[in-house]
């Protein structure tokens, strides 16, 4: 089957750096994806990891590393606006996602 | 751009009956939708894969009598909960992908509550 794992929750205060891990057992993912989504929203598109390395877009970062099976969401420069859940999804043949456990960000003053 | 439109937002409906669900991708053409289920405070799972013209393609466990997909036009996709009961109320999620890219834009979502 395929899986990915996310930690459940994460905190951290305003102007920090946060990591959000994403661990994965499947076979034939094309690549790895991060989505944000608010509360009651949808899921909004952050990057997209097609190699093993780093994607940088701003103030987030994504990683990936195929022969670890591991990937991660850094999210710098924390503001109150990104407390939300964050998804890692796995990209699959026929375009298709499947998402992770999902984590939540909680992000204080 | 690439702008994914859902309605009804929300919808609250009585066991037995059956609720159609629109999504509407705005500006551009969707090869393909998908349409996925989320739980609260659970993560997306994907129902189905659908391609304008064609039949979907349901994920195992998904009842195709069930959750009824039409993708008649590149632009328009629906899904009906037929014979809706309690245990399908749910945030109904779509979204859209044109060829060659390969990424996904999501509708705002639909909340179905079967009382």
């Amino acid at each position: 089957g395929q899986s990915l794992e996310q930690p459940s929750e994460v905190t951290a205060v305003e102007g920090a750096i946060v990591q959000i891990n994403c661990t994965y057992q499947t076979s034939g993912f094309y690549g790895l994806s991060w989505y944000q989504q608010h509360d009651g929203g949808a899921p909004t598109f952050l990057s997209y990891n097609a190699l093993d390395g780093l994607e940088e877009t701003g103030r987030f970062s994504s990683f990936l590393s195929r022969s670890d099976s591991y990937g991660y969401l850094l999210l710098q420069e924390l503001q109150m606006k990104d407390s939300a859940s964050y998804f890692c999804a796995g990209a699959t043949g026929f375009q298709k996602l499947v998402f992770g456990t999902g984590t939540r960000l909680l992000v204080s003053p | 751009g690439a702008v994914v439109s859902q309605h009804p937002s929300w919808v609250i409906c009585k066991s037995g009956t059956s609720v159609k669900i629109e999504c509407r991708s705005l500006d551009f053409q969707a090869t393909t939708m998908f349409w996925y289920r989320q739980f609260p405070k659970q993560s997306l799972m994907l129902m189905a894969t659908s391609n304008e013209g064609s039949k979907a393609t349901y994920e195992q466990g998904v009842e195709k009598d069930k959750f009824l997909i039409n993708h008649a036009s590149l632009t328009l996709s629906t899904l009906t909960v037929t014979s809706a009961h309690p245990e399908d109320s749910s945030f109904y999620i779509c979204s859209g992908r044109r060829d060659p890219d390969y990424e996904q834009y999501f509708g705002p979502g639909t909340r179905l509550t079967v009382t």
